[in-house]
């Protein structure tokens, strides 16, 4: 299995203010994925973040909105920025171990007011 | 595009009785994932399922696949309260650069009653 830490685990901030997100993992991974998980919804893939090299966003996301670090194998950021109350969501980093297996890490709630 | 979907999207039962949530998916994929979601946690891995026929049991659930047909099911065997949570499929594209990208279908809210 894997160990996935996330920081914050939550937070509450203001519309215009920005958020980063942390995230370790306790082993080195080539890749690292971003998901958000808006409230009663289901999870929806953000960008996959890959060491050294920029991050590939899915469709209906953008790298100015959702800028993503992997300065290493075991640690990425995700940064939330100008945030509204749309951006409202729970945020999960996730990796896959083995091309099979595919965990998450504990999510970070964020709620903008 | 990959889309999933499952049915029933709420699902109500009883102690002690059996059902089975379903998962659809529209295009070849690779893998497919179950995850359990209790409120305000994380995704718990269930099970994954890689090929055709595939079938996979732990405690009182039940996993298959069905990649012809495109659909996998999870088996609730004798349903007790501590199962109540919220079930995701998900699945991935064919092919070696989808790993890790799920698309996962709506989840089922599963409520186990006395």
């Amino acid at each position: 299995s894997a160990v996935i830490s996330q920081k914050p685990s939550r937070d509450i901030c203001q519309r215009g203010t920005s958020l980063t997100i942390q995230c370790q993992v306790d082993s080195q991974v080539t890749m690292m994925f971003w998901y958000r998980q808006q409230p009663g919804q289901s999870l929806t893939l953000i960008a996959t973040a890959n060491q050294g090299s920029e991050a590939t966003y899915e469709s209906g996301f953008v790298i100015d909105k959702f800028p993503i670090s992997r300065p290493n194998l075991t640690f990425s950021t995700l940064t939330v920025s100008n945030m509204s109350p749309e951006d409202s969501s729970i945020y999960l980093c996730s990796v896959n171990r083995v091309g099979d297996e595919q965990y998450f890490g504990p999510g970070t709630r964020l709620t903008v007011t | 595009e990959l889309k999933v979907e499952q049915n029933p999207l709420f699902l109500s039962m009883q102690e002690g009785k059996n059902y089975t949530i379903y998962c659809n998916y529209s295009t070849t994929s690779d893998r497919l994932y179950w995850y359990r979601q209790d409120p305000g946690k994380s995704l718990e891995s269930l099970f994954v399922l890689l090929s055709n026929g595939a079938v996979k049991q732990e405690g009182r659930l039940m996993a298959s696949l069905d990649t012809k047909a495109r659909l996998s099911t999870l088996h609730i065997t004798a349903a007790v309260h501590d199962l109540s949570a919220t079930y995701f499929c998900a699945a991935t594209n064919a092919g070696g650069t989808s790993y890790g990208k799920l698309t996962f279908g709506q989840g089922t809210i599963l409520t186990v009653h006395p």
